[in-house]
């Protein structure tokens, strides 16, 4: 059973570009996560994610970042017009139920 | 509101000896709480769990205990290895999944 998985992970873009996260669940999990995460900090939730439903997106900022998890296919997250306080690792989590959320390797987005 | 923080931020240990990374909480609706590992340049992982209907809890060379009266989180490492260096994380749940910064553990042989 292939953990969660995050593509790409590393992404380069430049101020005011747009950049696209990708989060493929584990099999079998309904729930998706995504975490924000700088150097030396923890974790902050972002959003949270079931098919085709935001549930709680009260992590994310109001402006240029939205979240997806379509019927078919990975979850997105989506940064528009991307400024160097973006840079961060992404991460996604996943679960079956409300409980044990697995974690994908993260994206690593730098601003340049 | 909600916080959840670490007492220590770094721990060094000696090869063989148990280690303590200790966490405070402050949401007393929290339900549920994870400690994760996180290795550089990795995603956490997940350690274990404890429900705020228990204590303690058990796993292999670890064990969580969780003290409500003073909304106190303690993860205790046996035997510790240089493969336990890494930056422990605990996490409570109410509504939703909240990280303290981290505790770093070093383990020199």
């Amino acid at each position: 059973n292939a953990g969660v998985m995050q593509n790409p992970r590393h992404l380069v873009r430049r101020r005011g570009q747009e950049a696209r996260l990708r989060c493929s669940p584990m099999k079998g999990h309904s729930h998706v996560y995504w975490y924000r995460q700088l150097p030396e900090e923890g974790l902050k939730f972002m959003v949270y994610l079931q098919k085709e439903n935001i549930i709680d997106e009260s992590g994310m900022p109001k402006e240029r970042f939205s979240a997806e998890f379509p019927k078919e296919g990975p979850s997105i997250l989506r940064i528009q017009q991307v400024v160097r306080g973006d840079s961060a690792a992404y991460f996604c989590a996943s679960s079956y139920d409300r409980d044990e959320q697995y974690f994908g390797p993260g994206t690593r987005l730098t601003v340049t | 509101g909600e916080s959840v923080g670490l007492h220590l931020p770094t721990l060094s240990v000696q090869e063989g000896d148990n280690s303590i990374i200790n966490c405070a909480y402050s949401n007393s609706a929290s339900d549920y709480f994870i400690w994760y590992k996180q290795e550089s340049g990795k995603g956490p992982q997940f350690i274990i769990d404890i429900r705020s209907n228990m204590d303690k809890r058990q796993g292999q060379r670890v064990t969580v205990l969780l003290n409500k009266t003073v909304k106190h989180l303690s993860l205790q490492i046996a035997a510790t290895q240089p493969g336990d260096s890494a930056v422990y994380f605990c996490a409570e749940r109410s509504e939703k999944l909240v990280f303290g910064k981290g505790t770093k553990l070093t383990v020199n042989p």
